[in-house]
């Protein structure tokens, strides 16, 4: 167990809909990243977050938005969903912005039908 | 920004051999080079990394060696078992980010 905890572990939706992923960082992290998996593909980086600030932002949609709120937490928003969403989402943490240790989630697997 | 190109994108190997997976990256900037492995449905483990004032760092079966002249780092898995098959990622850390290669599927034979 890593520490880093996503919610929903798996999530089947229409095309045209609105999602909301959750990740909740490893006690005492203040970085999150997401990341995109599709099937058999690497990990495609999306953003970015460092103690509620975006730092950086990768390949992520303008259908995509993403958040860390003040607790930590952080939210990825996937709207306007299209088939070609279906994917593998992961987040992962570490303490600092980067040169650090990172742990990834165990993902949620999208499936847009 | 920086490339990482990892080689073999495949591997196979009989139980008890070694294997040894392959990493390239153009930013001298970097200077955390993490290995993960992941198995199926699953996300990606830490399994080892090396920082670049060290050489070499072993873990039991498990080492990494980094040539920084050469801008490249490798993973060594000795005495491989099944449960080694995994898809193997590096990444190289020059900043805030982490920029991962493409992966290596490794299956071990029994």
């Amino acid at each position: 167990d890593s520490g880093v905890t996503q919610t929903p572990k798996h999530l089947i939706t229409a095309t045209g809909q609105r999602v909301t992923l959750r990740c909740s960082p490893r006690s005492g992290d203040l970085s999150v990243y997401w990341y995109q998996q599709s099937l058999d593909q690497g990990l495609q980086f999306l953003i970015h977050y460092y103690n509620g600030e975006e730092r950086a932002k990768g390949n992520i949609l303008e259908r995509f938005s993403a958040q860390q709120f003040p607790d930590l937490h952080s939210e990825l928003n996937l709207s306007s969903l299209e088939l070609g969403d279906s994917a593998l989402y992961f987040c992962a943490s570490s303490v600092f912005k980067g040169r650090s240790e990172a742990f990834f989630g165990q993902g949620t697997r999208l499936t847009v039908v | 920004g920086e490339n990482v190109e990892q080689h073999p994108s495949t591997l196979s190997v009989q139980e008890g051999d070694s294997a040894v997976i392959k990493c390239t990256y153009s930013d001298s900037a970097s200077n955390y080079f993490p290995w993960y492995k992941q198995e199926l449905g699953k996300g990606p483990q830490l399994i080892i990394d090396i920082r670049s004032n060290v050489g070499e760092k072993k873990d039991q079966r498990i080492a990494v060696t980094l040539n920084k002249t050469a801008k490249h780092f490798s993973l060594h898995i000795t005495e491989t078992q099944p449960e080694d098959s995994a898809v193997y990622f590096c990444a190289a850390v020059p900043g805030d980010q982490f920029y991962f290669g493409t992966g290596t599927s490794l299956t071990v034979i029994p």
